[in-house]
């Protein structure tokens, strides 16, 4: 089935500072890929998502660009607030595969003033 | 857009004791699914439906959990005997089939503890 690698935190920043956290993946097509981020004490939120190949996802200052030859979907920002203290969940949703989510284990990024 | 609402918050029982949680998806999204998250890990999916169809299970879910979605509407899924390993959050997720990437929503999520 379907596994992600993500890169194990906590990632521990100083504001302003530029993020990347790390997502490869495995799969038997071409999944949609998503980012989704957990806020300390709230439910998951949709961060982004791509579709198909080449495609880059953005929102609230993050990008990802979907690259099929690397199976990968490295999360990025260039300069991070403390607000985006949180943990960060790659999730590659394949139709072969049922249209479930598969998250990797998270990466906890905690951004210091 | 009020969003998937999901009930109770939280929940804790005794080991042995039925819980049931419920599920309201965004009112026109057509598929529904719930996962299960432990403490500092990321979800696992449990089981999906379309519109009422359950339409995939993982194995995860063991003979005790039963889910419904009767209407097609709102959903519920049944621990019965609970175990201390039943213990986690579980989350609700809906989306509307043929929509970009069919992206799933998330509800905030019952917490379950079992003593």
């Amino acid at each position: 089935g379907d596994s992600v690698t993500q890169m194990e935190g906590p990632v521990t920043l100083s504001e302003e500072a530029f993020l990347t956290i790390n997502c490869t993946y495995t799969a038997t097509g071409y999944p949609s890929l998503f980012w989704y981020v957990q806020y300390p004490g709230e439910g998951l939120q949709l961060l982004l998502k791509a579709t198909k190949a080449d495609d880059k996802g953005s929102n609230k200052g993050f990008e990802a660009t979907y690259r099929k030859e690397t199976t990968s979907f490295h999360l990025e920002k260039g300069s991070v607030q403390v607000s985006d203290s949180a943990v960060y969940f790659c999730a590659p949703k394949e139709l072969a595969a049922g249209n479930k989510l598969t998250f990797g284990g998270g990466t906890r990024v905690l951004v210091k003033p | 857009d009020t969003g998937v609402s999901q009930d109770p918050r939280h929940k804790i029982t005794k080991r042995g004791q039925n819980v049931t949680f419920r599920c309201d998806p965004i009112s026109e999204h057509n598929r529904l699914y719930w996962y299960r998250q432990t403490l500092g890990q990321g979800p696992e999916f449990l089981t999906y439906f379309q519109n009422e169809a359950q339409l995939e299970k993982s194995r995860l879910l063991s003979d005790r959990f039963s889910a419904e979605r009767p209407k097609g509407s709102f959903s519920t899924l049944e621990i019965q005997r609970t175990e201390q390993g039943d213990s986690a959050m579980y989350l609700c997720a809906s989306s509307l089939v043929n929509s970009p990437g069919d992206t799933q929503y998330f509800g905030p999520g019952t917490r379950l503890t079992v003593l």
